[in-house]
């Protein structure tokens, strides 16, 4: 069945750090792809999405390129902030289909 | 504007008892989703509602996990004799009729089955 693999967390970077968090996915067809972020206290939320191969999300300085070769969809950030400390799931929709499929997360710390 | 409203946020329950947790969707969304995520997982589909029936119901676990939504707007999952493996945080997220893949989440409902 479809599947997302996640990078473990938890992830602890210094404020200004270059960011990458691992997503690989198993699904047949052409799946859209997201990144979902939960915040402290709060629902989870979409960050961004791609559905289509080469296609490039991107939303708050995050970006994420849907690689249909290598079955990825890694997120990554030029320089984070304190305030993006969060959870970070990401998720498929197969083709047809309306539930996501969601990765395990990754929890990201920022310090100052 | 109104969220997605999950009620209640805490529910603590001994084994065998019945739970039911509500969900409110944001008002005009036809879709409504169940999850459900343990400690340190993804969340994990339960059911699927188009309107007021269940498209989908293949990812909840066995016949003690019911879900109903009536009139088309808020549900209700049931959960009879509730095990200990119950506890979990449910979800509830709805989305608009044209379907774009971005799911609204409430916070949650935190089961505990002690």
């Amino acid at each position: 069945g479809d599947s997302v693999t996640q990078m473990e967390g938890p992830v602890t970077l210094s404020e200004e750090a270059c960011l990458t968090i691992n997503c690989t996915y198993t699904a047949t067809g052409y799946p859209s792809l997201f990144w979902y972020v939960q915040y402290p206290g709060e629902g989870l939320q979409l960050l961004l999405k791609a559905t289509k191969a080469d296609d490039k999300g991107s939303n708050k300085g995050f970006e994420a390129t849907y690689r249909k070769e290598t079955t990825s969809f890694h997120l990554e950030k030029g320089s984070v902030q304190v305030s993006d400390s969060a959870v970070y799931f990401c998720a498929l929709r197969s083709q047809g289909a309306q539930k996501l499929v969601f990765g395990q997360g990754t929890r990201l710390t920022i310090n100052p | 504007g109104a969220g997605v409203s999950q009620t209640p946020s805490n529910k603590v329950t001994e084994k065998g008892k019945y739970v039911e947790l509500r969900c409110d969707p944001i008002s005009g969304h036809t879709a409504l989703y169940w999850y459900r995520q343990s400690l340190g997982q993804g969340p994990e589909f339960l059911i699927y509602f188009q309107g007021t029936g269940a498209a989908d119901d293949s990812g909840l676990p066995n016949d003690r996990f019911f879900a109903v939504r009536p009139e088309g707007s808020v549900s209700t999952l049931k959960i009879q004799r509730t095990e200990r493996g119950d506890s979990a945080v449910y979800l509830c997220a709805s989305s608009e009729t044209r379907n774009t893949g971005e799911l609204f989440f409430g916070e949650g409902s935190r089961l505990t089955v002690l």
